[in-house]
């Protein structure tokens, strides 16, 4: 088993809609979860940070947490087609010395049609 | 607003060549990161260097790469002998801390192709 699974897409939706994008993990060690945006021929670009479970809320963003089921989401509202990217679920678990490296999932590409 | 510099944006080598990455991180953080993306792939921890050493690396880090923070201001990644398996985007990242809130900011990368 993968330690951190995400569906890769393409996701396609018109603009306006509400996006569902989400990964599983299976490592439970992990308790730092991230959310980046990579645009083409582009570096990640944090979207979303959270260490709790529950909702964060950040704009049009908000992203989920559920530890108990090694699941996490970001949701989008009101998307736009500059919302168009590839995003990123990050992972990290904590050790003496600090946060530990992230780990990453696949990217799911979402392309918002206008 | 700061942010991390990678040059050149895309390398292109001979198999066997030697290649030296550069980065500027943002000024005033403090651990350093070198992350690649091959083609198509999740994006991988190589290894991350504070106070002036590696503090932690994956097992794709091995022998043929090498870092180093030369002055001040540049990170590097070296590698010593390169395959065709290491063509890839690599990332540069830096942050001011590794406590739970500090942000990871990464550079656009550089491509690089071995042929």
């Amino acid at each position: 088993q993968k330690e951190v699974e995400q569906d890769p897409g393409p996701l396609s939706v018109p603009e306006g809609a509400i996006v569902s994008l989400n990964c599983t993990y299976s490592n439970s060690a992990f308790q730092y979860f991230m959310w980046y945006r990579q645009y083409s021929r582009k570096g990640p670009e944090l979207l979303m940070y959270t260490y709790s479970s529950g909702n964060k809320e950040d704009g049009r963003f908000t992203a989920q947490v559920d530890k108990s089921s090694k699941y996490i989401s970001l949701f989008i509202r009101d998307s736009q087609p500059s919302d168009s990217a590839t995003y990123l679920c990050a992972m990290s678990a904590y050790m003496d010395t600090g946060r530990r490296a992230l780990t990453f999932g696949s990217g799911t590409r979402l392309q918002v049609q206008p | 607003e700061p942010e991390v510099t990678q040059t050149p944006s895309h390398q292109v080598t001979q198999m066997g060549q030697e290649v030296i990455l550069r980065c500027v991180p943002i000024s005033n953080h403090l651990y350093f990161y070198w992350y690649r993306q091959i083609l198509g792939q999740k994006v991988e921890f190589l290894v991350s260097f504070y106070n002036n050493e590696i503090s932690e690396k994956s097992e794709i880090f091995d022998d043929q790469f090498s870092v180093e923070r030369p002055d001040g201001s540049n990170f590097t990644l070296k590698i010593r002998s390169t395959k065709l398996e290491d063509s890839a985007m690599y990332f540069c990242a830096s942050t001011q801390s590794r406590a739970s809130d500090s942000p990871l900011h990464f550079g656009n990368g550089t491509r690089l192709t071995v042929t």
